[in-house]
């Protein structure tokens, strides 16, 4: 069955410094991968995809994420963080041909330390 | 131009009653989706219109759930009667023109704030 997991519930970082949110996913094929974030009292926000080419995407807001097909992985990456990242964080695969169905990860929340 | 947005944001109703959710989305997109997430687990798609047609509900969960989507414009989300189970978050999301995954394409789908159900 295709499956997204994200290993972390909770991560706190503090501002200024890198973040990585790993996402990893069960899919038999190259599956079309996304990013979303939710910040509080609003919608999902698309931050990146990946649906083929070159397997690092650059996203909005200057985060990027890095698709290994040998681990599985689509990990989102940001080299400095700010305050306004804290949010909640959202990997999700798009099986081909199953229209629009997202299947979503159980999501990471973000907390930024002054 | 207005964003997807879902009415009411927030709702607290006993077991057994009805509640009705709505879901307006971007204006001429004719993808809408219905996502749910209960607490603690993962967002779960639930079902997919195309214009007014049903393209795919493998997701709803029962038969107490029924979604509708007239003239191809908003939809509703009824649950009746509601159970403890039901409470969660239900988000919406529309896209223009086919499925955000198709390759290639630059539909993206957007969600809206979701609507918080309670269910006592």
């Amino acid at each position: 069955a295709q499956s997204v997991t994200q290993p972390d519930i909770h991560i706190t970082v503090s501002e200024g410094a890198s973040l990585e949110l790993r996402c990893n996913y069960s899919y038999g094929a190259t599956p079309y991968l996304f990013w979303y974030v939710q910040s509080p009292g609003q919608g999902l926000q698309l931050l990146l995809k990946y649906f083929s080419g070159d397997t690092l995407v650059q996203g909005i807001k200057g985060f990027e994420a890095e698709f290994k097909r040998s681990q599985s992985s689509f990990n989102l990456r940001k080299p400095s963080v700010h305050w306004s990242d804290a949010a909640e964080y959202f990997c999700a695969v798009a099986p081909y041909n199953q229209g629009g169905k997202l299947i979503f990860g159980q999501g990471t929340e973000l907390s930024v330390k002054p | 131009e207005a964003g997807v947005t879902q009415f009411p944001s927030h709702s607290v109703i006993e077991k057994g009653q009805t509640v009705t959710l709505r879901c307006d989305p971007i204006s001429g997109h004719d993808n809408l989706y219905w996502y749910r997430r209960v607490m603690g687990k993962e967002i779960k798609f639930l079902l997919h219109f195309v214009k007014e047609s049903k393209q795919d509900e493998s997701g709803m969960p029962n038969n107490r759930f029924l979604a509708e989507r007239t003239g191809g414009t908003y939809s509703t989300l009824k649950v009746q009667p509601a159970e403890l189970e039901d409470s969660g978050v239900y988000f919406c999301a529309s896209s223009l023109t086919g499925p955000p995954n198709k390759q290639g394409s630059n539909t993206e789908a957007f969600f809206g704030q979701g609507t918080r159900l309670t269910v006592v």
